[in-house]
């Protein structure tokens, strides 16, 4: 059973810094199964990054992807107001889908 | 406009059925992958179920042998059937679809309903 470890497990920066966000499979993965999503409070998740470092539609450039298997990587750059919330990780392997435990990122 | 609209939750006592409905509109369901994610209160997010577009699908070890994913083509909707239900089920559930050529990432999704089971 894949196993994804985000780190750091909080985060708090302030607006303009730039946050980095880890995310580390058990076992061997591909970078095309690999993505990132960002959910606020009472809201569903959103797609930020898929196979690894591409934006989805409409996600600013701020947000960027990176890493291969086993370790993976989302850099927000420029925090703005609307970018503190929680970010889960996102793998796939053996027909399963498997997301990490997140990452709250809290304004400081 | 790309939409998913799930309905069906509510609170059920340990050991019922409950079955969920997703809604599409804006696309075929017959083209995406549809899948079934769940988040307990407080808690991540589960992926639980996905039906491909070939039919076949494929279930997370927590609810195989009790949820079972369908789709109705003619209504553009995907049901989950969730059989003997436990406390752990407590949860938002999620639908959430992607083209199947652009699989295993999840683009759109629905605003969730909440599944309580209680006594």
């Amino acid at each position: 059973e894949m196993v994804l470890t985000q780190s750091p497990g909080s985060l708090s920066l302030s607006p303009g810094d730039t946050a980095t966000l880890s995310c580390r499979a058990s076992q061997s993965v591909s970078d095309v199964y690999s993505a990132w999503y960002q959910q606020k409070p009472g809201q569903a998740p959103r797609l930020l990054i898929y196979r690894a470092s591409r934006r989805a539609t409409g996600i600013p450039d701020r947000f960027s992807g990176s890493g291969s298997g086993p370790d993976f990587t989302l850099t927000i750059s420029r925090l703005e107001p609307e970018d503190f919330a929680v970010y889960f990780c996102q793998q796939y392997g053996n027909s399963r889908i498997t997301f990490g435990q997140g990452t709250r990122l809290e304004i400081k | 406009e790309v939409q998913l609209v799930e309905s069906g939750g509510g609170l059920i006592q340990p050991g019922g059925s409950l079955r969920l409905s997703c809604a599409a509109s804006g696309f075929s369901v017959t083209t995406h992958y549809l899948n079934w994610v769940r988040q307990a209160p407080g808690k991540g997010l589960e992926w639980i179920s996905v039906i491909y577009t070939s039919g076949d699908t494929f279930y997370a070890d927590s609810v195989r042998g009790r949820f079972s994913f369908s789709r109705d083509n003619s209504k553009n909707t995907v049901y989950l059937q969730m059989n003997r239900l436990t406390v752990d089920d407590t949860a938002v559930y999620y639908c959430a679809s992607v083209p199947q050529w652009e699989w295993p990432s999840l683009d759109t999704w629905g605003q969730g309903t909440l599944v309580t089971v209680s006594s």
